[in-house]
């Protein structure tokens, strides 16, 4: 199995632009998580799904970020419009209940 | 809400030495499982150990092991015969259990992290 897949690897855009991350999780996992992490902050999960279904998005720092989950082997994460304090690498991470397994993460960088 | 503690941000030990990083957790679950993941400097999150609460034998893998004290509240790991290779942030994570229900059921709350350095 490839793991699980993220692009881009890295993103460079201008405050007020569109970011959209992917992420191809493992087959067969049934959960799928968004985190972000920075050196100030940590990591910080933004959202998960379980069977596709959003669980729990409260991590989602405002109503600029959405994520969905249209099918079992595909999710995106977008933030419109972007700012600097977006700045951040972005893991998706996919598992069953007793393990999770990250994706290589999206450097992003909102100048 | 379950709460990770990583209290030492920074460990350094030699190469062929053994060290520990502390970790501790609250929880009022009786059940749940915690994990040690490794952070190199690529920053690939790689899954180190897991244990299952309702498990008293301590987690091994190969140098790999934990100290899990369950009244304490205590999941220590440890590496023995360290390699250079090990030099990375190390995260501590508990995830509760799978009857949990709710928003609490399959996410990790992680700790802050130590940095390991591996002196040759």
């Amino acid at each position: 199995d490839a793991g699980v897949i993220q692009s881009p690897r890295h993103e460079v855009t201008e405050m007020g632009q569109e970011v959209t991350l992917r992420c191809k999780p493992i087959s067969g996992h049934d959960y799928l998580f968004w985190y972000r992490q920075t050196m100030m902050r940590g990591l910080e999960l933004l959202i998960y799904f379980n069977n596709n279904v959003p669980i729990d998005d409260s991590g989602m720092p405002e109503d600029r970020f959405s994520a969905k989950m249209p099918n079992a082997s595909f999710s995106t994460l977008k933030i419109q419009p972007s700012e600097p304090r977006d700045s951040a690498v972005y893991f998706c991470a996919s598992g069953l209940y007793n393990e999770q397994f990250f994706g290589p993460g999206t450097r992003l960088t909102v100048l | 809400a379950q709460t990770v503690t990583q209290s030492q941000p920074e460990m350094s030990v030699q190469e062929a030495e053994t060290v520990t990083l502390s970790c501790t957790y609250d929880t009022s679950e009786s059940d749940y499982y915690l994990f040690w993941y490794k952070q190199p400097p690529s920053r690939q999150m790689i899954l180190v150990i897991r244990q299952e609460a309702y498990k008293q034998q301590n987690a091994t893998e190969n140098r790999f092991s934990v100290n899990f004290q369950k009244a304490a509240k205590s999941f220590s790991l440890k590496i023995s015969d360290s390699q250079l290779g090990d030099a990375a942030m190390y995260f501590c994570a508990y995830r509760s259990p799978p009857n949990a229900g709710g928003t609490s059921y399959g996410k990790l709350t992680f700790g802050q992290g130590t940095i390991l350095t591996v002196h040759p």
